[in-house]
């Protein structure tokens, strides 16, 4: 079966940290990737996603990922965090069958914690 | 333009019980999909209706269980509920696939304590 993983549960940064967060999917074929943001008391809100094209995509709140294939990788990242960046951030895959699988794939999720 | 809503927001039961969860997609949106998010588990698909057909379902009993209104609107019915059944469940909406490129979008989904 189709898997995610996410390599760090917790993760704990001071403010102006650099930030990157692992996420790798098992499906070899095409795939849809995102990466969602579960603020405190929040909903599960979109950052960015990926489908085709420039394997660099630029999200929210200057949140970037980079797809590369070869690696099976999507990795978050932000070149310099914020305090209102704690949250818990999954990333997850739709694999592309012949038709639309339709649902999410998510890793367990990392939860990020900045220090002001 | 409003998100994904769900009711209630939060509901205790007695194991055995049966319980609903409701769901209203995004004005426009045709497909909802159900997750459950219980602790250390992760977020795990439960069940995909669009255009009142389910599509997919996830690796669950067949005590979860649901259907899609002519409206778009979704139930989520839970039967005979466990313990472990207790988890936040979420409720996704997206508009009609193209070249199956859905982004889902969420509600604050319905917190369940199963007792």
């Amino acid at each position: 079966a189709q898997s995610v993983s996410q390599h760090n549960h917790h993760v704990i940064l001071s403010e102006a940290a650099s930030l990157e967060l692992g996420c790798n999917y098992s499906y070899g074929g095409t795939v849809n990737l995102f990466w969602y943001v579960q603020y405190p008391g929040q909903h599960l809100q979109l950052l960015l996603k990926y489908f085709s094209g420039d394997p660099l995509v630029k999200g929210i709140k200057g949140f970037e990922a980079e797809f590369i294939k070869s690696k099976f990788s999507f990795n978050l990242r932000k070149p310099s965090v914020q305090w209102s960046d704690t949250a818990e951030y999954f990333c997850a895959v739709i694999p592309n069958y012949g038709g639309s699988q339709g649902n999410l794939i998510f890793g367990k999720g990392t939860k990020l914690s900045v220090k002001p | 333009e409003a998100g994904v809503t769900q009711s209630p927001t939060h509901l205790i039961k007695t194991r055995g019980q049966q319980v609903t969860l409701r769901c209203s997609p995004i004005s426009g949106h045709t497909s909802v999909y159900w997750y459950q998010q219980a602790l250390g588990l992760g977020l795990q698909f439960l069940l995909w209706y669009d255009e009142g057909e389910e599509r997919n379902r996830g690796n669950f009993p067949p005590r979860f269980s649901g259907r899609q209104f002519p409206n778009y609107s979704s139930e989520l019915n839970v039967n005979a509920l466990e313990l472990e059944d207790s988890a936040l469940y979420l409720c996704a909406s997206s508009p009609l696939p193209e070249g199956r490129r859905e982004t889902q979008y969420f509600g604050p989904g319905t917190r369940l304590l199963v007792l």
